[in-house]
């Protein structure tokens, strides 16, 4: 059975420093990878896409890699800010088939 | 375009009672979802669609219903609410072309059943 895990479940960090949240799969098939960030109450916002052919996407402070080989996607955000405080989602997309990690739920304290 | 519109924000039922859960995507996406959320927990996948007139069950498929008769709605139904279906429900589809794979999320329904 397919699984994503994400890891840690749960981070709390000051504000400033950077973030790292981390994602693997139990299978190397070719996949998309999406990751997400869902705030208290509200619906998902998608934040960046790496599709199968591509390492890595970068968007502002967020930067996402893809490894396939070892089965692991991570997440880094450059200099948190309490803004960045939700829980970040990492979605494993193979075709029309979806797999969602546990998340990860971020803390940034001012 | 208004991407993916869940109707109602909120909703409280009462044991026994039903409700359908509306999901409209103006994107004109084949391949549509819906999930259920439950606090502290992933996202489950209960029905999916790859087109108009074609459903097919997710992974907790069990006291729900859902039709596909034209592209851009999906609604989702609950004949008899039971606390176990109090969760938060997401409605998504899936882009094409340049955004092939890209997930769309509505903001979601909240629904308690007490």
């Amino acid at each position: 059975k397919q699984e994503v895990t994400q890891i840690p479940a749960a981070l709390s960090v000051p504000e400033g420093e950077n973030l790292v949240l981390n994602c693997s799969f139990t299978d190397s098939a070719i996949y998309n990878l999406q990751w997400f960030r869902q705030d208290p109450g509200k619906g998902l916002t998608s934040l960046l896409l790496i599709q199968s052919s591509q390492r890595e996407q970068t968007s502002g402070r967020l930067n996402a890699s893809l490894d396939k080989s070892s089965g692991r996607s991570t997440l880094y955000i450059a200099a948190s800010q309490p803004g960045d405080s939700a829980t970040y989602l990492c979605v494993r997309a193979a075709g029309n088939k979806l797999t969602f990690g546990g998340g990860t739920r971020v803390l940034v304290k001012p | 375009n208004a991407g993916v519109t869940q109707t109602p924000k909120f909703r409280i039922l009462k044991i026994g009672q039903s409700m359908t859960l509306q999901c409209a995507q103006d994107m004109n996406h084949n391949y549509m979802y819906w999930y259920r959320q439950d606090p502290g927990m992933g996202l489950k996948l209960i029905y999916y669609s790859v087109g108009a007139g074609i459903t097919d069950k997710g992974e907790v498929p069990n006291g729900y219903n859902v039709s596909r008769s034209t592209t851009e709605d999906f609604p989702l139904r609950l004949e008899l609410a039971a606390p176990s279906q109090t969760s938060v429900y997401f409605c998504a589809s899936l882009g094409t072309g340049l955004a092939k794979n890209i997930q769309y999320f509505g903001a979601g329904t909240r629904l308690s059943v007490l």
